[in-house]
């Protein structure tokens, strides 16, 4: 089956840092969404990518798709306390438009 | 967007009894999926539930096991049969609202 592995699965940065997680699937991807689960909290739609090499920016957040649609990366520029959290990629396929979720990347902000 | 409420939130069950989890949105959906969630780990889909028809599930789980119901488009159930320590787990819903997911609050669930 399709997996969807993310590197690094943790990462400790300082406040200010910069923080980038890549997603890398088997499989050539239709599309591909990012969801923010906060510590104790449920995941939390943040931006979905559908075409080759697309890039979207949301504030300090940019988000892109692999040119060959196999791979997509998150990154935030200088991090701040409130992006604490585990970052998922999860493609979306299917008859039914079922997420697979990638591994996840665990983000650490030290103030 | 839409809500979502899920009930219980937390329970401790023993071993070889059941739980039913309960979610409701607070608009109507076609789809809602549930998942399991470990502690620290990724979520996995455990079935997709369609309204009018039998759910849907993912390699790894069976009816027998995780029954679901959708008796209408704004509420579903999961159940967890026969629990032993290994179902121990968050389990999440969540519904379709366009391309976007959204979750409920999840239910912590402990077998002893």
């Amino acid at each position: 089956g399709q997996q969807v592995m993310q590197i690094p699965q943790y990462q400790h940065v300082q406040e200010g840092e910069d923080f980038t997680t890549y997603c890398n699937s088997s499989t050539t991807l239709s599309n591909i969404q990012w969801y923010k689960q906060r510590p104790g909290g449920h995941p939390v739609f943040l931006i979905q990518l559908v075409k080759s090499g697309e890039v979207k920016k949301q504030k300090r957040l940019t988000f892109q798709f692999g040119e060959a649609k196999k791979n997509s990366s998150l990154h935030i520029t200088a991090t701040q306390t409130t992006d604490v959290g585990t970052y998922f990629c999860a493609p979306q396929g299917g008859a039914t438009n079922k997420l697979i979720f990638g591994t996840g990347t665990l983000l650490a902000v030290q103030p | 967007s839409a809500v979502i409420s899920q009930k219980p939130s937390r329970d401790i069950c023993q071993r070889g009894t059941s739980l039913t989890i309960q979610c409701q949105v607070d608009s109507q959906v076609t789809m809602m999926f549930w998942y399991r969630q470990q502690p620290g780990q990724s979520l996995t889909l455990i079935a997709t539930a369609n309204q009018g028809s039998e759910a849907t599930y993912e390699s790894g789980f069976v009816i027998d096991k995780f029954p679901i119901s959708r008796p209408n488009l704004t509420f579903s159930t999961l159940t967890v049969s026969n629990m032993s320590p290994e179902d121990s787990s968050i389990y999440l819903c969540s519904s379709m609202t366009g391309y976007e997911q959204y979750f409920g609050p999840g239910t912590r669930l402990t077998v002893t």
